[in-house]
């Protein structure tokens, strides 16, 4: 499998801060990434995906930034929310269909 | 719409039984599913790709005759776990490929607990 790893496994933030999680990948070819959140108990949930040809995406209070030179990418969040309170994975895809998770990110949202 | 429903959400066995989960996509067809595995507190991994119609494609490292995987239709994928230990007891999640509008994606079950005693 690729490898796909997240400079910090936990982040605490208040609530109402700005939240940025990060991602590094190892594939120079891959195309494709998601950011997924997983609640305990639960399966990942799509949260925004962004193409290798495109540097930014903006969601509903979710910004997705991505830099090929150092193959980077990270997971902005406004205004977290405890609902926010999560672990979060950024998911690469290479040629094929299968996407590869990274190590994940436990965010703690304080009130 | 892209809703993947998997059953049994929760399931205890006893060693060296095997035990069957299976991954729906509800309202769209998928041609192709994938199985995963997370252990607490870690990332999920890639078991194989199941293409309906034709035989699994399995990662290093993972035994096909141990994790039985079926894509008999385009809405229904099974992965069999026989002769389970304690081991394999894990979580078990599927997803599925949906291109749903504007959204290119890969949606997932809620998963399925697997506890071998």
């Amino acid at each position: 499998g690729e490898s796909v790893g997240l400079h910090l496994p936990t982040l605490s933030v208040q609530e109402g801060d700005n939240s940025i999680i990060n991602c590094a990948y190892s594939n120079s070819a891959s195309d494709y990434f998601i950011w997924y959140k997983q609640e305990s108990g639960k399966g990942p949930q799509f949260i925004i995906d962004i193409r290798s040809n495109m540097d930014k995406r903006q969601g509903q209070r979710v910004t997705v930034l991505l830099n090929k030179t150092v193959k980077h990418l990270s997971l902005q969040i406004a205004a977290t929310q405890p609902g926010d309170s999560a672990v979060y994975f950024c998911a690469e895809k290479t040629g094929g269909n299968q996407f590869y998770f990274g190590t994940g990110t436990s965010l703690t949202v304080i009130p | 719409g892209a809703v993947v429903s998997q059953h049994p959400s929760w399931v205890i066995c006893k060693s060296g039984t095997s035990v069957k989960i299976e991954c729906r996509s509800l309202d769209f067809q998928a041609t192709t599913m994938f199985w995963y595995r997370q252990f607490p507190k870690q990332s999920l991994m890639l078991m194989a790709t199941s293409n309906e119609g034709s035989k699994a494609t399995y990662e290093q490292g993972v035994e096909k005759d141990k994790f039985l995987i079926n894509h008999a239709s385009l809405t229904l994928s099974t992965l069999t776990v026989t002769s389970a230990h304690p081991e394999d007891s894990s979580f078990y999640i599927c997803s599925a490929r949906t291109s749903t509008g504007k959204f290119y994606g890969y949606t997932f079950g809620s998963g399925t607990r697997l506890t071998v005693v």
